[in-house]
């Protein structure tokens, strides 16, 4: 089992609408977590960071963490084409990142 | 600002050649990584180097190795390359780790693409 799990895609979504991926993540241990958004033959970027559980707003993307549930949610509101990308979920502890593979969302005009 | 810097951007090797790939920083960051990506597997930790001085596996060490020379640079050679180090490699910094209230994050280069025939 991977340490951090996401549906690899890819998610259609049509421009204008709310985009949602998920993630679980299994060592409990994990202390914070991170959106990376990756375009094909770039290196990742973060989007958002959130280290408590509730929703973490950030213009038009909101990180959602339950610990309890060990789940991770990214929402993107009034999606555009530009958003189409890989969307990298990633769960820290003291010195470790661990990297979901990524869920690819393409946002059609 | 640069940020992390890797080079090269671009290789070919033939397996059993051997190669380094330069990584540098201008943000005064303590940790350093190396990191690859292949298909479906997300990226995979190869080395870290949680301050100057200091260096340790990650999931994926074997056939690598690496060197922190100093608190910029982080060099990672393949010594006896082979077709399944064919990857795109990342190079990363990050203030230091990624605790609760640490608040720090991680940068990373524009990746080396690597293909070992």
């Amino acid at each position: 089992q991977k340490e951090v799990e996401q549906n690899s895609g890819p998610l259609s979504v049509p421009e204008g609408a709310i985009a949602s991926l998920n993630c679980t993540y299994s060592d409990r241990g994990s202390q914070s977590f991170f959106w990376y958004r990756q375009y094909s033959g770039k290196s990742p970027e973060l989007i958002m960071s959130i280290y408590s559980n509730g929703d973490k707003e950030d213009g038009r993307f909101t990180a959602q963490l339950n610990k309890a549930s060990q789940y991770v949610s990214l929402l993107i509101r009034d999606s555009q084409p530009s958003d189409s990308a890989t969307y990298l979920c990633v769960s820290g502890g003291y010195n470790k990142l661990i990297f979901g593979a990524g869920t690819r969302l393409a946002v059609h005009p | 600002n640069a940020g992390v810097t890797q080079t090269p951007k671009f290789q070919v090797l033939k397996t059993g050649q051997s190669m380094t790939l330069q990584c540098a920083q201008d943000m005064n960051h303590n940790s350093m990584y190396w990191y690859r990506q292949d298909p479906g597997m997300g990226l995979r930790l190869i080395y870290y180097s949680a301050s100057e001085g200091t260096t340790d596996k990650g999931e994926v060490p074997n056939g690598y190795n690496v060197s922190r020379l100093n608190k910029r640079e982080f060099s990672l050679r393949l010594e006896s390359a082979a077709p399944s180090q064919t990857s795109v490699y990342f190079c990363a910094s990050s203030e230091g780790g990624f605790g609760a209230v640490s608040g720090n994050t991680i940068y990373f280069g524009e990746g080396s693409w690597l293909t070992v025939v």
